[in-house]
């Protein structure tokens, strides 16, 4: 079984659309986690949710609107999409957030939204 | 939050030991230092962590400098599925729900 899965897997789309991306993780952990991997490669986090409630949250234009419905699930959907949009996406969990000690995030196989 | 240095890319050949290192000069004392890596079009995944003492795993191993102002990952038998970039991140031991900071990593290829 996949722990976290991500859908889809490609996503093409025209700029002005609005698009979701949606993530599911079945390893039983509370806090999940969006980042962003831009066309040079850089992996940033955008936002994460400690039981549905929203912990970090980066400098990301308001357009992107996160949406955890339970502990297992955390949604990404985007309003108004631009160009800069394209990137891979990927989704992670961990079980009580991500400290020194331990805590290890496991990310899913990522998305890959362009838009035209 | 302190930074850390990696090379931008090394070479190795199969089943050869791999040394990645990583500079993190600026470390706290709470600081543990953790290593991600990302496959080719995969997410990425955990790998190793440690605060002061070497640590094994059936992945690699953490050679920690005694100052801590370094690290080395080391792979014992490279294969070609470790190509990959590997990321060294520094995570507080004092402070919860912290994000992964990634910075450029290092390019590991590796040769049959």
């Amino acid at each position: 079984d996949t722990a976290v899965s991500q859908t889809p897997k490609y996503l093409v789309t025209q700029m002005g659309n609005d698009k979701s991306i949606k993530c599911e993780q079945n390893l039983g952990h509370d806090t999940m986690y969006w980042y962003k991997q831009d066309s040079k490669k850089f992996l940033k986090i955008m936002f994460s949710y400690n039981n549905k409630e929203l912990i970090i949250n980066e400098t990301v234009p308001n357009r992107f609107s996160p949406k955890s419905p339970d502990k297992a699930h955390l949604n990404l959907h985007i309003n108004s999409l631009e160009l800069g949009d394209s990137a891979v996406y990927f989704c992670a969990s961990s079980q009580g957030g991500t400290s020194g000690g331990y805590n290890e995030q496991f990310f899913g196989p990522g998305t890959r939204l362009t838009v035209l | 939050d302190a930074k850390t240095t990696q090379p931008n890319s090394m070479e190795s050949n199969e089943e050869e030991p791999v040394h990645l290192p990583c500079n993190h000069s600026t470390i706290s004392g709470t600081d543990y230092i953790h290593w991600y890596r990302q496959l080719p079009s995969q997410g990425p995944e955990y790998v190793i962590h440690g605060l002061t003492s070497n640590v094994n795993n059936r992945m690699a191993s953490l050679a920690i400098a005694e100052d801590r102002k370094s690290s080395t990952l080391i792979l014992h038998r490279a294969t070609l599925r470790d190509a990959a970039v590997y990321y060294c991140i520094l995570l507080n031991g004092n402070t919860g729900f912290q994000k992964l900071v990634f910075g450029t990593g290092t390019r590991l290829l590796v040769s049959p």
